[in-house]
């Protein structure tokens, strides 16, 4: 089945570029899916950051769209979040997703916790 | 765009039902039947329970019924089970390929 695993480091300073990678086993990334992340601050609830499609196309939430860039890579068959300049409210477990299904995130991995924080 | 508006509790017995509602506007919830549900126990993966308003994943079960009615959508959880107990949160596709998530609604079973 088609399982999606975030990594990355879970301490960022102030200031610095968040960068997590989304590791897609079971299913080819360019099979005709976009794939999104998302996220949840300690104590609130989700927040969309942006989707790609295999091709490189982006979508992004308008909130974030000027710090934000996402990335695939079809060879490792992954794709990457980058969020410039961040602080303490970019704090969140961060999640990536497939969007399937109607606009539904329809698979999601375990997710990752990412503090900044000097 | 502002996050959709869900109650932040909702309760019921083992049995009962339980609807939780999912408020937005004509330019999210109301302007497209793009509005899905997720089930979220803390920990873990969301899970998809409801997707275009009313259908269901295969492997969720019949209890979870979602309907909508204007700018607001709802999430039914008939025959409520202890596992069951968890936060649920919905999420609208708002145009311009942007989606919105709601502010999420802890479900507990008394």
């Amino acid at each position: 089945q088609v399982q999606l695993q975030e990594s990355g480091p879970g301490l960022v300073k102030p200031s610095e570029t968040l960068s997590l990678t989304c590791a897609v086993s079971g299913s080819s990334i360019s099979s005709g899916y976009y794939w999104g992340w998302i996220r949840q601050p300690p104590g609130k609830g989700l927040e969309w950051i942006g989707n790609i499609y295999h091709s490189g196309s982006t979508q992004y939430n308008p909130s974030l769209k000027s710090r934000v860039s996402i990335s695939v890579d079809t060879s490792k068959n992954q794709f990457s979040l980058k969020l410039s300049s961040v602080m303490a409210a970019d704090t969140a477990v961060y999640y990536c997703a497939r969007r399937g299904l109607a606009s539904a995130f329809d698979i999601w991995g375990q997710g990752t916790m990412v503090t900044v924080s000097s | 765009q502002s996050a959709l508006t869900q109650p932040p509790s909702a309760s019921g017995s083992p049995g009962q039902s339980v609807t939780i509602s999912c408020t937005g506007t004509s330019s999210d919830v109301g302007g497209y039947n793009y509005v899905s549900w997720y089930q979220h126990h803390p920990g873990k993966a969301p899970k998809l329970m409801i997707y275009e308003v009313s259908k269901r994943p295969s492997g969720v079960p019949d209890r979870f019924s979602g309907s909508k009615s204007g700018n607001t959508a709802s999430l039914t959880v008939s025959g409520l089970q202890a596992e069951d107990e968890a936060d649920y949160y919905c999420s609208s596709y708002a145009g311009s390929n942007n989606y919105v998530f709601g502010t999420g609604t802890k479900v507990t079973v008394l």
